[in-house]
């Protein structure tokens, strides 16, 4: 099966502009996480969604970050603006019946 | 609170050397519990969880719920066991997963 994609791979902007990212989770899989990677971390979760709706966003910072699944499928996560300490990489994953979580690739983010 | 420590950021041996990555944890409740690897070049995914109670790649852990560890074992380390390994723990139902910091396990011929 094809696992989960996310894109941009990359991405470079300047402090205080503002970013997207987009993932595309298994097909079928109705849980979709983002989770946060600073330099020498674990992973962090910043929200989970049940379908189109949020389960968790309890660590997502409200004021810049925001993040959506319209149609219960894709999913994107917005930055605006960007601030230097938000440099990371950024995961998604998604989660079917069967309890095991299946992650993207990343998308590491420097801000400037 | 819950919380997952693993006290080494780096760990190296010898191959054909037993290996050990310790892990730590905080959870008010019966937790789940994960390693997760990363190779290089690799996205992350799932080695083995403490309710299958499986050895893969010939790594086994062992919840110890009175020193709240699981710690990951393997006798015979091999190169290709160079990675980031991730201990995660979740409530019931494996829904959120918080991680620890990571460890990476360098295997030298």
């Amino acid at each position: 099966e094809a696992g989960v994609a996310q894109s941009p791979r990359y991405k470079i902007i300047e402090k205080r502009q503002s970013v997207a990212f987009w993932c595309n989770p298994i097909s079928g899989h109705a849980t979709l996480y983002w989770y946060q990677q600073i330099l020498g971390q674990g992973p962090k979760l910043l929200i989970q969604f049940q379908n189109n709706g949020v389960v968790d966003d309890s660590q997502l910072p409200k004021d810049r970050f925001s993040a959506e699944r319209l149609k219960g499928v894709d999913s994107t996560l917005k930055i605006q603006p960007a601030k230097l300490e938000d440099s990371a990489v950024y995961l998604c994953a998604s989660r079917g019946l069967q309890e095991t979580q299946y992650f993207g690739p990343g998308t590491r983010l420097l801000v400037l | 609170a819950q919380r997952v420590t693993q006290p080494e950021k780096l760990l190296s041996v010898f191959k054909g050397a037993p290996v050990e990555l310790k892990c730590n944890y905080s959870y008010s409740g019966s937790p789940e519990l994960f390693w997760y690897v990363q190779y290089s070049r690799q996205r992350l995914q799932l080695l083995l969880r403490h309710i299958s109670r499986e050895s893969i790649k010939g790594f086994t852990a062992d919840l110890n719920k009175g020193e709240t560890s699981f710690h990951l074992k393997k006798p015979f380390a091999q190169e290709e066991d160079s990675a980031m390994y991730y201990c995660a723990l979740s409530g019931f139902g494996a829904q959120k997963l918080v991680f620890g910091q990571g460890t990476r396990l360098t295997i030298n011929p």
